[in-house]
């Protein structure tokens, strides 16, 4: 367990319904990133926060995403008119920079089928 | 474009033997390399690491060897254990990605390990 939770562990959504996915940081760790990594493959970058403020956003995200850290904490990702092309592991991580790299914590993710 | 791929996507040994796991990687810039374990049903779990300034680093019963002339970083397991079985994927952090973990993900390696 590297204290990083997410939850659900698993989501199944029929085609164009919304989904919302929740992670819970390491508690002292202020940086927080959300990736998506499908069958086979490895993860890809989805979007970064430092705090509360969002930084950087990936061209993978499109508008129907949207990520939030409101209080520099737990942070969601929320998916709309969920489309099958989105079945996929999202991974949230966290880390603290303590130098020029600093080493990603990654929960267990969340497992999405769009049915 | 930029990509981390792997050349075996499947590796086979006996334990007690030695593993090796190899990544060749496309972007000269990137300056940080990280290797991953990934179990089935888990996020990604942080190996060892290595910056682009070494050609080597070792851990415990793990090294990463980095060669910038060709392009190539290499996992070695030693004594591999039935344990070590999981995906392996090496990631590479761009030096233009502002000091964050915007990472570049390979596709993977599977590593059986057989009594």
């Amino acid at each position: 367990d590297t204290g990083v939770s997410q939850d659900p562990r698993h989501k199944i959504t029929k085609r164009g319904q919304n989904v919302t996915f929740r992670c819970d940081p390491i508690s002292e760790h202020n940086r927080l990133y959300w990736y998506r990594q499908t069958l086979g493959q490895g993860p890809e970058f989805l979007t970064y926060f430092q705090n509360e403020a969002q930084l950087e956003k990936s061209r993978l995200l499109s508008d129907r995403f949207s990520a939030e850290r409101p209080k520099g904490s737990f942070s969601t990702l929320e998916i709309q008119r969920t489309e099958q092309g989105d079945s996929a592991m999202y991974l949230c991580a966290s880390s603290a920079k303590t130098g020029k790299h600093e080493k990603l914590f990654f929960g267990s993710g969340t497992q999405l089928s769009v049915l | 474009g930029e990509s981390v791929g792997l050349h075996l996507p499947t590796l086979s040994v006996q334990e007690g033997d030695n593993s090796i796991i190899n990544c060749a990687y496309s972007n000269s810039a990137s300056d940080y390399f990280i290797w991953y374990k990934q179990e089935s049903g888990k996020g990604p779990q942080f190996i060892i690491d290595i910056r682009s300034n070494m050609d080597k680093r070792q851990g415990q019963r793990v090294t990463v060897l980095l060669n910038k002339t060709v392009k190539h970083l290499s996992l070695q397991i030693a004594a591999t254990q039935p344990g070590d079985s999981a995906v392996y994927f090496c990631a590479e952090n761009p030096s233009g990605s502002g000091g964050y973990n915007k990472l570049i993900f390979g596709a993977g390696t599977r590593l059986a390990v057989h009594p």
